[in-house]
């Protein structure tokens, strides 16, 4: 159980256009789900924390007007990175947290982007 | 302010030998602490979790050991193999769930065949 899903896993863009990355929870009904960022050989980076039917919660220095986040149910979330530039090309992650007080967080397998 | 804080950064073991990564935390408000193994382009996984009721946790190979006083955890991974080679991370958390999970800088880990 308590599986994440990315898609794609791996995207290449142009500079300027946008790419919309999805986030599901399989098995479970995630009320809150985190967007990371990796750069190699570094730790994650917190992104945003979304929760269910309620705009997203962006860390400092994320500008959420780039990175438009959606949580439209209780098991998907999508990140939108519009006009993509190439210092955007990292390692997106998501994480999802479940109902019923579980504090443990479960990761999808990753979104590579690269842009142009 | 980095709130955990992650040791070594890289690690060597040779295969069948124990593998120790050590963590320490500040904010005495944190009550979950996981370990989450990542392997190079994919997502982290959760490894080993344990609350501070307790002072250790075992799991097959992987042992977490806390010390609550210190507010000091560590991962003992025993008998360790090739395929344990990866990127290792401690974190740490608080009951309220609006509270962020905080992640150290991991270990790059490799077993030598």
């Amino acid at each position: 159980g308590a599986v994440v899903s990315q898609h794609p896993s791996r995207v290449i863009c142009k500079s300027g256009t946008s790419v919309k990355i999805e986030c599901r929870s399989l098995d479970f009904q995630a009320t809150t789900m985190f967007w990371y960022r990796q750069f190699p050989k570094q730790s994650l980076m917190l992104m945003a924390t979304s929760n269910e039917g309620s705009k997203a919660t962006y860390e400092q220095g994320v500008e959420k007007d780039k990175f438009l986040i959606n949580h439209a149910s209780l098991t998907l979330s999508t990140l939108t990175v519009t006009s993509a530039h190439p210092e955007d090309s990292s390692f997106y992650i998501c994480s999802a947290r479940g109902v019923g007080g579980q504090e443990t967080q479960y990761f999808g397998p990753g979104t590579r982007l690269l842009v142009l | 302010q980095q709130q955990v804080k992650q040791s070594p950064q890289s690690l060597i073991v040779q295969k069948g030998g124990i593998s120790i990564i050590n963590c320490a935390y500040e904010n005495t408000a944190f009550d979950y602490f996981p370990w989450y193994q990542q392997f190079p382009g994919k997502g982290p996984a959760l490894l080993i979790a344990i609350r501070p009721d307790v002072s250790e946790k075992k799991e097959g190979r992987f042992t977490i050991s806390f010390n609550k006083s210190a507010k000091q955890f560590s991962l003992h991974i025993m008998d360790s193999q090739p395929g344990d080679s990866a990127t290792y991370f401690c974190a740490a958390s608080s009951m309220n769930r609006d509270d962020k999970i905080i992640f150290g800088k991991g270990t790059r880990l490799h077993i030598l065949p």
